[in-house]
């Protein structure tokens, strides 16, 4: 069964521009949820979704933007790119949504120049 | 409010000693705990999970973890630690629905050989 597939693997971009990240749960789950991860502020939740809807939304300002579609795969969009942007953004995908346990891809390695 | 604390930064233990890891958690209901582990480069993998029932759980790799409520701790341990063991270790707590975990700041496990 494969895991959380996450493309990019790495990025590059510029200062203003946009960019979109994908990820592909494990076949069958249909949650999956995405993180930031960088030096300074560890792992902060994004957002959340389930049956192509969101379900929360961490404290992140509205350049960031996510959807699900209806075969559970799942993209993330930054735009207007800051230089704080930089970090590793994980999806994990779970099952439902009774957070029984969520499996982790290997994450997008952004960085903003 | 939710929160997680990992007291300890950076850990460093010699191959075949024990090992334990702390993390104490501040959530307004009967959370569900987590620890990860991340090796570099790489997304988050489930050592161990608490949901319910007995306070000892275990996990792969020979972990396990004690959930302690009057004292708001869920501490990872291992008896005897191997080279592979060295990564960033992360506990985690959530709902009981969702994906929306807290994480801790990480734990830097360096093993000497």
């Amino acid at each position: 069964k494969a895991g959380v597939t996450q493309t990019p693997r790495y990025l590059i971009k510029t200062r203003g521009q946009q960019v979109t990240l994908s990820c592909s749960p494990i076949s069958g789950h249909r949650s999956v949820s995405w993180y930031q991860q960088t030096p300074g502020q560890g792992l902060q939740f994004l957002f959340e979704y389930f049956s192509e809807t969101q379900r929360n939304k961490g404290n992140f300002p509205g350049r960031f933007s996510g959807r699900q579609f209806s075969n559970s795969r799942s993209e993330m969009n930054v735009s207007t790119l800051e230089l704080g942007d930089s970090a590793l953004y994980l999806c994990a995908s779970s099952l439902t949504q009774s957070n029984t346990e969520a499996f982790f891809g290997q994450g997008t390695r952004l960085t903003v120049v | 409010a939710q929160s997680v604390t990992q007291p300890d930064i950076h850990i460093t233990v010699s191959e075949g000693a024990s090992l334990e890891l702390r993390c104490n958690y501040s959530y307004g209901a009967t959370p569900y705990l987590f620890w990860y582990v991340q090796s570099p480069g790489q997304g988050l993998q489930l050592l161990l999970k608490y949901f319910s029932g007995d306070t000892l759980v275990q996990g792969i790799k020979g972990f396990e973890a004690e959930f302690k409520r009057s004292q708001s701790s869920f501490n990872l341990r291992k008896p005897s630690v191997h080279w592979s063991d060295a990564a960033e270790y992360f506990c985690a707590v959530g709902p009981h629905t969702g994906n929306q975990f807290y994480f801790g700041t990480g734990t830097s496990l360096t093993v000497i050989p």
